[in-house]
């Protein structure tokens, strides 16, 4: 079945520090792909996605690439903040273009950024 | 304001008690969501809604039982919980068939069995 695997936190990073947080995919068809954040005491909220190949979704300075080849959808922050810290979630939808809410995630990395 | 609403936030309950979850969205979306997020977990599906019909249920047992009178409003009512069922419930809303659409969530119910 489809499945999302990202890498394990706790992250902990200085401000301005690059950020990197692994997301590979198993998938039938052609899954969109997202990254939800959640801060401390709230629901998720969409960082950014990509519905196809080689889209590249960007928000906030953060940045993911939809890779076939690699079945991977890594995000990037140049230069976090200690806003930044969250808990980042890789997802992916089942079907293409559609159930935007039925969504499959992978468990989660804590970010941390300390002044 | 995120335009999905949950209530309570906070629920403490004993194995015996039968209690609801409410979910509201005012986005206008046909299709609503339970997820369940546990510590040390992925979030799971457990229930979808699309035009007020359950489309989906992932094998959650029955003492979760979810309501969609409309398309603004998401039930889960819940009887004789143990406590693994402890953790945080989100619901979520989207609109289905329309394209480059995103899924939006409430701030989750953080439900406690005693």
């Amino acid at each position: 079945g489809n499945s999302v695997t990202q890498m394990e936190g706790p992250v902990t990073l200085s401000e301005e520090a690059f950020l990197t947080i692994n997301c590979t995919y198993t998938a039938t068809g052609y899954p969109s792909l997202f990254w939800y954040v959640q801060y401390p005491g709230e629901g998720l909220q969409l960082l950014l996605k990509a519905t196809k190949a080689d889209d590249k979704g960007s928000n906030k300075g953060f940045e993911a690439t939809y890779r076939k080849e690699t079945t991977s959808f890594h995000l990037e922050k140049g230069s976090v903040q200690v806003s930044d810290s969250a808990v980042y979630f890789c997802a992916l939808s089942e079907t293409y273009g559609g159930s935007q809410g039925n969504l499959i995630f992978g468990k989660g990395t804590k970010l941390s950024v300390k002044p | 304001e995120t335009g999905v609403t949950q209530t309570p936030r906070h629920l403490v309950m004993g194995m015996t008690n039968k209690k609801s979850l409410k979910c509201e969205q005012h986005l206008g979306h046909n299709a609503m969501y339970w997820y369940k997020q546990s510590a040390k977990k992925p979030l799971e599906l457990m229930f979808v809604y699309n035009f007020k019909e359950q489309t989906e249920n992932n094998s959650v047992p029955s003492r979760f039982s979810p309501e969609c009178p409309n398309s603004s409003h998401l039930f889960l009512h819940l009887h004789t919980l143990q406590p693994e069922d402890s953790a945080l419930y989100l619901c979520a809303s989207s609109q289905e068939g329309t394209a480059n659409t995103e899924a939006f969530f409430g701030q989750g119910t953080r439900l406690t069995v005693v």
